[in-house]
């Protein structure tokens, strides 16, 4: 596609539900960073991939975060048993390498109720 | 460690004059990336600018530019002839070498008055 897609954009979700928020990169990029947004501050890192293997998880604020990239192109970022602070916005973002620019998608809106 | 400060929460500025956005950033890495992204109120994150530390010329971008100072550890964005549509929040970044890791500043809203 044109741009990173992500997917859902908004998503509301019972406390200690599981979720699934996806993530298509531009077609050819070869790293994969999630980043989590509160709102009024800048993104915080969670995980990068180059192609399928994931690099880099040091963001991961616990083990109910993952994250996988299997075919090194879509990736899927799963939160188990969501919790109120979990809500936030999830950005995707691709670049065709390590050291070039990020273009981000638009961002999953998560809310825990 | 590596870390973006950016010191104005927010700023003014009038339709048509040049607005400059501070940023100083922390790294131990020789080579390193400085960009900037713009988020209007839509939410969505627009890449700007890049500037690598082995770059000897300041990066330009059309009416933005980096004003990079190595010296200093600052890479503040410049702004020339501001339009409404400028009205945004404004994060600097980094990355370094020895990191995989995009690291974000807390950001400038900037408000263009008419």
């Amino acid at each position: 596609g044109a741009g990173v897609s992500q997917s859902p954009r908004y998503k509301v979700t019972k406390r200690g539900q599981d979720v699934a928020l996806r993530c298509d990169p531009i077609s050819g990029h070869v790293s994969l960073y999630w980043y989590r947004q509160a709102l009024g501050q800048g993104p915080e890192f969670l995980t990068y991939f180059n192609y399928e293997a994931q690099q880099d998880k040091s963001g991961l604020p616990n083990d109910r975060f993952s994250a996988e990239r299997p075919e090194g192109s879509i990736s899927t970022l799963t939160i188990q048993r969501t919790e109120q602070r979990d809500s936030a916005m999830y950005r995707c973002a691709s670049s065709f390498g390590r050291n070039t620019e990020a273009f981000f998608g638009q961002g999953t809106r998560l809310t825990v109720v | 460690a590596q870390k973006i400060t950016q010191t104005q929460p927010g700023m003014f500025v009038q339709e048509k004059e040049a607005v400059t956005l501070d940023c100083t950033y922390d790294t131990s890495d020789q080579s390193y990336g400085l960009f900037w992204y713009k988020q209007p109120s839509s939410g969505e994150m627009i890449f700007l600018i890049y500037q690598g530390s082995y770059d000897e010329q300041n990066a330009t971008e059309g009416r933005y530019s980096l004003n990079f100072q190595k010296a200093r550890k600052s890479a503040n964005l410049v702004i020339s002839a501001s339009q409404l549509g400028d009205s945004a929040m404004y994060f600097c970044a980094m990355k370094g070498d020895s990191s995989y890791k995009l690291i974000f500043g807390s950001g400038t809203r900037l408000l263009v008055r008419p």
